[in-house]
């Protein structure tokens, strides 16, 4: 298995552009996570989805944000107006998720997006 | 609203020296705790995990970590550090019966050869 797969590994934008991130995930998983990762922040949960339906998206900045899950292997994070704050590395992550949520993430190599 | 702390935010230590990253987390109710590694470069990977049992875990690299259910704690050691250890960890809990997972905002280690 090729693991989580994401695109683009990185994105240089201007201020206003929408972005797109996209997430492949690990066969089987039904989990899916989305965070997001700066220095001042850490690692912050955006959303995160069990069986392709979103499940907690309370960690989404604001209405700019959208992710979705259009079948069970794949996922988009789109910004839409893109700002410079939304300057991160973006994270996808997978798991077999489980009633007991003793669920390991495998996570992808992370989506790098610097906005001008 | 759940969070985890990780108490330093930066730790600057020689090679032989002993390692202890502090996490806490604030909610109640049975939960599954985790500690991820981030080396320079690449993405999150497991280094050891809590669902039951045993409170002393054991992990890859010759970490451990001990959940101390009364202090809310899930420590991460080591007891001697080299070179390659030096990455970010990153302390993650979720509820027993719930797949979120939040991290806590990481602890930058250095280790100097």
């Amino acid at each position: 298995d090729a693991g989580v797969i994401q695109s683009p590994r990185h994105e240089v934008t201007e201020m206003g552009q929408e972005v797109t991130l996209r997430c492949k995930l690990i066969s089987g998983h039904n989990s899916l996570f989305w965070y997001r990762q700066t220095m001042m922040r850490g690692l912050e949960l955006l959303i995160y989805f069990n069986n392709n339906v979103p499940i907690d998206d309370s960690g989404m900045p604001e209405d700019r944000f959208s992710a979705k899950m259009p079948n069970a292997s794949f996922s988009t994070l789109k910004i839409q107006p893109s700002e410079p704050r939304d300057s991160a590395v973006y994270f996808c992550a997978s798991s077999l998720g489980s009633v007991s949520g003793a669920n390991v993430l495998t996570f992808g190599a992370g989506s790098r997006l610097t906005v001008l | 609203a759940q969070s985890v702390s990780q108490h330093n935010h930066h730790v600057i230590l020689s090679e032989a020296a002993s390692l202890e990253l502090g996490c806490n987390y604030s909610y109640g109710g049975t939960v599954n705790l985790f500690w991820y590694v981030q080396y320079p470069g690449q993405h999150l990977q497991l280094l050891l995990k809590y669902f039951s049992g045993d409170p002393l875990v054991k992990g890859i690299k010759g970490f451990e970590a001990e959940f101390i259910k009364s202090k809310f704690s899930f420590n991460l050691r080591k007891p001697s550090v080299q070179w390659s250890d030096t990455a970010e960890y990153f302390c993650a809990v979720n509820r027993r019966g719930n797949n979120d997972m939040r991290f806590g905002a990481g602890t930058r280690l250095t280790v100097k050869p």
